[in-house]
């Protein structure tokens, strides 16, 4: 069994700044894949960034990177230059392969301000 | 690129009736595909995996006699709600894996009210 903590229910950060919503996951299994989805108002899930647990390398999607501490389980995202548009819930996922269920944190309400 | 469609977008109904939704990936196969369910403010929550051509397994706590699952083809698998009642009201979601892309790509949802 997997789980996902999300300890930041609501996060702000002003436009063009940097910020970074923690994730916690605990799992038994050697082999998983992490994940931050993210859910704007029209509450479609978009995928954000993953990361394979196998890789040392730390996932990075332009302005998104994450911060992938395997002996600490822990995976960060970080956002740069901030933009009025990265505003939503942003959940933290896990699962053991592409087939296999996700589980999901709790998520963290990112506002942008100007 | 892969696109899972939802239909309804939205329903409403009166209690004790039942509701189906419909989950299609449109231009790819999925054997297996996810149904997840989300309250207002809170995370998704996963009711069970669809199994083309065999039964859905159930997440612990989710009656399989009320929200009954078809996966009858590749591209199409579907949730029934039985019997709805208000506490039914939700946003029910779903999602698909794409394995030569290693991501799972997710429905539009449907927000389901019960009068």
């Amino acid at each position: 069994a997997q789980t996902v903590t999300q300890s930041q229910p609501e996060m702000s950060v002003q436009e063009a700044e940097t910020v970074t919503l923690s994730c916690t996951y605990d799992t038994s299994e050697s082999d998983y894949y992490l994940f931050w989805y993210k859910q704007p108002p029209s509450r479609q899930m978009i995928l954000v960034i993953r990361q394979e647990a196998y890789k040392q390398q730390n996932a990075t999607e332009n302005r998104f990177s994450v911060n992938f501490q395997k002996a600490a389980k822990s995976f960060s995202l970080k956002i740069s230059d901030s933009q009025l548009g990265d505003a939503a819930m942003y959940f933290c996922a896990a699962n053991t392969g592409t087939a296999s269920k996700l589980t999901f944190g709790t998520g963290t309400r990112l506002q942008v301000t100007l | 690129g892969a696109v899972v469609s939802q239909h309804p977008s939205r329903v409403i109904c009166k209690s004790g009736t039942s509701v189906k939704i419909e989950c299609r990936s449109l231009d790819f196969q999925a054997t297996t595909m996810f149904w997840y369910r989300q309250f207002p403010k809170q995370s998704l929550m996963l009711m069970a995996t669809s199994n083309e051509g065999s039964k859905a397994t159930y997440e612990q706590g989710v009656e399989k006699d009320k929200f009954l699952i078809n996966h009858a083809s590749l591209t199409l698998s579907t949730l029934t709600v039985t019997s709805a009642h208000p506490e039914d009201s939700s946003f029910y979601i779903c999602s698909a894996p794409v394995t030569s892309r290693n991501e799972q790509f997710f429905g539009p949802g449907t927000r389901l009210t019960v009068l």
